[in-house]
């Protein structure tokens, strides 16, 4: 079974300012992704960042970049530059790559919420 | 370039009522899958269709049926509404061919079971 822990329920950020947003997880699998989806207020959730962990190199997209530490089962994503769009809910979410069904869930964390102050 | 889009987006039934929530993709994704957003929690998985003609239950199926429509389409049903299922439902899409087979939302359903 896999398990997805987010520490931080609220995190304040200052707009220009970089910010972390820790995820640890839990598998058995020798296999799996890592995924960031951002859900704003209007509720919809938004595929932001993937992290396989067979990857050498840290995923980055843009102001995203994920800071993956396989050995500390941790994911935690970073946004640079923070601007106010970014005020959302961020969930962090894995699911092995096997053949078996587990394949298809994901695990999803219970969300950290950032709040970017002008 | 619509995605994944669901409806209704808002729905209000009383205990013990049906209805069935609508969700269809334009990815040409093979894989479906039906979530559920409780307050405080993420996401978690109700039934997904691997693909057209197969339907599996996920981690919290009781109360719900699926019905997998085409390779666009992927239906949620609720025969007996209870307050238990107020929540927020998002369907998804992914193709399975190859990795990392991320999940694509919708935007959701809101229900609340008076």
């Amino acid at each position: 079974a896999q398990k997805i822990t987010q520490t931080q329920p609220g995190m304040f950020v200052q707009e220009k300012e970089a910010v972390t947003l820790d995820c640890t997880y839990d598998t058995s699998d020798p296999s799996y992704g890592l995924f960031w989806y951002k859900q704003p207020s209007s509720g919809e959730m938004i595929f932001l960042i993937y992290q396989g962990s067979y990857d050498q190199q840290n995923a980055t997209e843009g102001r995203y970049s994920l800071n993956f530490q396989k050995a500390r089962k941790s994911a935690n994503l970073v946004i640079s530059a923070s601007q106010l769009g970014d005020s959302a809910m961020y969930f962090c979410a894995m699911r092995p790559f096997n053949s078996g069904g587990s394949n298809y869930k994901l695990t999803f964390g219970k969300g950290t919420l950032l709040t970017v102050n002008p | 370039n619509a995605g994944v889009t669901q409806t209704p987006k808002f729905q209000v039934l009383k205990t013990g009522q049906s209805m069935t929530l609508q969700c269809a993709q334009d990815m040409n994704h093979n894989s479906m899958y039906w979530y559920r957003q409780d307050p405080g929690m993420g996401l978690r998985l109700i039934y997904y269709s691997a693909s057209e003609g197969t339907t599996d239950k996920g981690e919290v199926p009781n109360g719900y049926n699926v019905s997998r429509l085409n390779k666009r389409e992927f239906s949620l049903r609720l025969e007996s509404a209870a307050p238990s299922q107020t929540s927020v439902y998002f369907c998804a899409s992914s193709d399975q061919g190859a990795l990392p087979n991320i999940q694509y939302f919708g935007a959701g359903t809101r229900l609340s079971v008076l």
